[in-house]
């Protein structure tokens, strides 16, 4: 059981490349969200889904989509990075019901 | 506007006195309320949690008071240990969305 995983963690790109980041919990949550974390701000929603085939925008979505194909997996995408989406971003899952949102370990990702 | 505000972004303590983490809100519409413990380089975890029609609930060392009349959360730690020495977010929830505070760094000092 290996919760909330993240792929990858640490990730270097130029300015105008685009990316995707994998979150996958192994929980059944229908439930899932994307967070970034910078200096000073906390954690910010960028999007969520409450099941399979639906998202829904959070605090910050600008420059991000997602996708959420399978249950268990929930994509983040960057079309045309900027340095200004330099960040920590967080996956997490919740079930149904339940408050608790567990996180994977984040990745990193550096826009140079 | 922040929903949430951590307004200490640091915090010390000896090792077994009491450590007190505050987070203020702004919306009374919120219906729980969340504390998360996060080390370096690694992803917040739960820590304790109250619902609005509570004003106090305990888990083993740690206890969460609500004040809704102030629009007020703290998390007590007693006593506090140097393993607790992390960052602590306040989180409230919306329908389905959570809402962060920016954080407080405990530092516990053996």
């Amino acid at each position: 059981n290996a919760g909330v995983t993240q792929t990858p963690k640490f990730r270097v790109l130029k300015t105008g490349q685009s990316m995707t980041l994998l979150c996958a919990q192994d929980m059944n949550h229908e439930y899932m969200y994307w967070y970034r974390q910078d200096p000073g701000m906390g954690l910010r929603l960028i999007h969520y889904s409450v099941g399979e085939g639906t998202t829904a925008k959070g605090e910050v979505p600008d420059g991000y989509n997602v996708s959420r194909l399978k249950k268990q997996n929930f994509l983040l995408g960057l079309e045309s990075a900027a340095p200004s989406q330099t960040s920590v971003y967080f996956c997490a899952s919740r079930m149904e019901g339940r408050e608790t949102q567990y996180f994977g370990p984040g990745t990193r990702l550096l826009v140079l | 506007d922040q929903q949430v505000k951590q307004n200490s972004p640091s915090l010390s303590v000896q090792e077994g006195r009491i450590s007190i983490l505050n987070c203020d809100y702004t919306n009374s519409m919120f219906d729980y309320f969340l504390w998360y413990k996060k080390y370096p380089a690694e992803g917040p975890t739960f820590l304790i949690s109250i619902s609005s029609i509570k004003d106090k609930n305990e888990d083993g060392r740690f206890t969460v008071f609500l004040n809704k009349s102030a629009k007020h959360l703290s998390l007590h730690i007693v006593p506090s240990q140097p393993g607790d020495s992390a960052v602590y977010f306040c989180a409230v929830i919306l329908g389905n969305q959570f809402y962060f505070g920016t954080g407080t760094s405990l530092t516990v000092i053996p």
